[in-house]
């Protein structure tokens, strides 16, 4: 799996949009970008996946690059309950089932 | 439907003794995976398995092993226990469908401590 870059921790106000951004720069051709979260002393929770496109459910919106080295993760209404910790991974399908967590970014979200 | 459930949620053991742990994945799905989180290593794969089959395995002693049942339940056992394999325990489980569009569930984790 590609190696991912995330910043340690980040804020947002509740209500804004929580860019969370990622950089892969050494993904190859066939990793998907994967996105999990992990609430306090829960498991984590997947939430969105992408290969080239952007993509976006009624989680988030995954922006990926065209060169496709960095991603941002983006929360469009922040709310208290998604402050976790961020984990941008990439990997390829088979590994999927063997997912590499980074250390991932802290978000805070301040009421 | 019923999500990923793990039993117990808590364990307390002594060092030198071995203990098992136990993953119910949602029903229909055929791959389970373990992962050790500790503060200092943060989330680690241990191993994962697909119709009683293991596929991957992580990099671990062999100290830590696992199986799975033909119902897809699956236990992972660690033996002569030490200090370090304080942790909590997390377990996924991933649709029968192999590929990149396959999202991991996971349960709560079991919250191991050694003493």
């Amino acid at each position: 799996d590609a190696k991912t870059t995330q910043p340690t921790s980040m804020d947002c106000a509740e209500g804004r949009a929580a860019n969370l951004p990622c950089n892969h720069s050494t993904i190859s051709g066939n990793e998907y970008v994967y996105w999990y979260r992990q609430i306090h002393s829960q498991g984590p929770q997947y939430i969105i996946h992408g290969l080239k496109n952007n993509e976006t459910n009624e989680m988030a919106s995954l922006i990926i690059t065209e060169d496709r080295k960095s991603s941002t993760l983006i929360l469009p209404h922040a709310t208290l309950r998604d402050t976790a910790v961020y984990y941008c991974i990439a990997g390829s399908g088979g590994s999927n089932y063997k997912l590499t967590f980074g250390k991932g970014t802290l978000l805070t979200v301040n009421p | 439907k019923a999500g990923v459930t793990q039993t117990p949620r808590y364990l307390i053991k002594t060092r030198g003794q071995q203990v098992t742990l136990s993953c119910s994945p949602i029903s229909g799905h055929r791959s389970v995976s373990w992962y050790q989180q500790t503060p200092g290593q943060g989330l680690q794969f241990l191993f994962e398995y697909f119709s009683e089959t293991q596929r991957n395995k992580g990099n671990f002693p062999g100290r830590f092993s696992g199986r799975q049942f033909s119902n897809s339940r699956s236990e992972m056992n660690v033996s002569t226990l030490e200090l370090g394999d304080s942790a909590l325990y997390l377990c996924a489980s991933s649709s029968n469908s192999p590929g990149p569009n396959t999202e991991a569930f996971f349960g709560q984790g079991t919250r191991l401590t050694v003493v």
